[in-house]
């Protein structure tokens, strides 16, 4: 089966602009994850969405991210404005919501200057 | 709340010699335990898990079992080779909800050199 599938993989911006990143999930994961990777740290749930609904987002920063999943499959997750700080990798996992286990895309590396 | 703590890396190591990688945990309850390994350009994979205690978790010649009274979970395998270079994860998933947050430690760093 093909796996989590995200885009772009690698981004630069400088400092205040925006911008979004995409994840597809594996095909009938009703669960869909965010983490934030900085480096030299491990991912850092960012929200879970569970079909199109928001399970647990206690640690987005919501003044600047955000996140959707309208239609429950796809996902896309915004920075507004980008901060120096949020240099990282935004990985994105999925699960069946029958099974316990996360399977992880490749991740979006992000660089902020 | 739960955490996770690794060995400080970079680790090196010639192949063929034995690894090491400590990792113990904070949680409350009663959680699951995984390693996972993260290639050079590739996403995070999943290596071995335990759920219980004594359970061992094995894959690829990697081990490491769940330790209660320790509350550790070390990694070990008896002969690296070059291409198990990568950065290791230790995570715990609490029992307790339904969503099955993943907790992390740091990563370590591992070099294999021929």
């Amino acid at each position: 089966e093909a796996g989590v599938a995200q885009s772009p993989r690698y981004k630069i911006i400088e400092k205040r602009q925006s911008v979004a990143f995409w994840c597809n999930p594996i095909s009938g994961h009703a669960t869909l994850y965010w983490y934030q990777q900085i480096l030299g740290q491990g991912p850092k749930l960012l929200i879970q969405f569970q079909n199109n609904g928001v399970v647990d987002d206690s640690q987005l920063p919501k003044d600047r991210f955000s996140a959707e999943r309208l239609k429950g499959v796809d996902s896309t997750l915004k920075i507004q404005p980008a901060k120096l700080e949020d240099s990282a990798v935004y990985l994105c996992a999925s699960r069946r919501v029958d099974g316990a286990r996360q399977y992880f895309g490749p991740g979006t590396r992000l660089t902020v200057l | 709340g739960d955490s996770v703590t690794q060995m400080e890396g970079p680790v090196t190591l010639s192949e063929e010699a034995f690894l090491t990688i400590n990792c113990t945990y904070t949680a409350t309850g009663y959680p699951s335990l995984f390693w996972y390994v993260q290639y050079p350009g590739e996403g995070l994979q999943l290596l071995l898990k335990a759920t219980k205690a004594d359970d061992k978790g094995s894959n690829k010649g990697f081990e490491a079992t769940y330790r209660k009274e320790t509350t550790s979970f070390h990694l070990e395998k008896g002969s690296v080779q070059v291409s198990d270079s990568a950065v290791y994860f230790c995570a715990l998933r609490n029992s307790g909800g339904s969503n099955y947050k993943l907790t992390f430690g740091k990563g370590t760093l591992l070099t294999v050199n021929p």
